[in-house]
């Protein structure tokens, strides 16, 4: 069974950092393309980042590049997500999930990150 | 980047009815399209996958089509379970946008 299980989530100031970890099971991590997808409170779905399976292809929505740095451990099997300069629209479910063709086929239960002073 | 505008915001139908759920994109995706369902408290579920194809274990009343820039996810007879809402995704181009969302409720 997959899955997927996030952490690291809190209560961060504005110009803070958080970082997300997303431990996986159940499947061949290392095979498998990763994102992290958010989720503001009571608004839609907004792509955050993607990682491919080796970690050598890395994509960023412009609202996160320069802020946010995507990793992986395929020696862990844990996906991660540093976020630097926190605003207060940063506040959001973080979801990380698994991609096949870049569709998510396995999303974490998801971790909230709030920002505010 | 391409924008997904997904119509209606809110559809109310009864249990038994057939839901037609929209999603125009911005410019071609060719049949790079994905549709997922999400109820409150959950995470998103993936239904359809390249415009047409239903995801595992995903029951045959739910259905999509179209190609280019106009897509349909129907339902073709709501069951309880079925009021949620669905959003679409395209993987044509980075970045990887959704629409904003239609939600399906009780009438």
């Amino acid at each position: 069974e997959v899955q997927l299980l996030e952490s690291g989530g809190g209560l961060v100031q504005p110009g803070g950092s958080l970082r997300l970890s997303c431990a996986a099971s159940g499947f061949t991590f290392n095979n498998y393309a990763m994102s992290w997808v958010r989720q503001a409170p009571g608004k839609g779905l907004e792509w955050v980042s993607a990682i491919g399976g080796s970690g050598g292809r890395i994509y960023y929505a412009d609202s996160v590049k320069g802020r946010f740095t995507i990793s992986r451990d395929n020696s862990k099997n844990t996906l991660y997500l540093q976020m630097n300069s926190l605003r207060a629209e940063d506040t959001a479910v973080y979801y990380c999930a698994n991609a096949t063709g870049a569709y998510f086929n396995y999303w974490g239960q998801g971790t909230l990150v709030t920002v505010s002073s | 980047e391409i924008v997904l505008t997904q119509s209606p915001a809110t559809l109310s139908l009864s249990p038994g009815e057939r839901a037609t759920l929209s999603c125009r994109a911005s410019q071609s995706v060719s049949s790079y399209l994905a549709w997922y369902q999400q109820k409150p408290g959950q995470a998103p579920r993936l239904l359809v996958y390249d415009a047409s194809n239903r995801a595992t274990d995903i029951p045959a009343r739910f259905s999509g089509s179209g190609s280019g820039t106009d897509f349909t996810l129907t339902i073709s007879s709501l069951e309880p379970e079925d009021f949620a809402v669905y959003y679409c995704q395209q993987r044509s181009n980075w970045p990887l946008t959704f629409g904003g969302g239609t939600k399906v409720e009780i009438k």
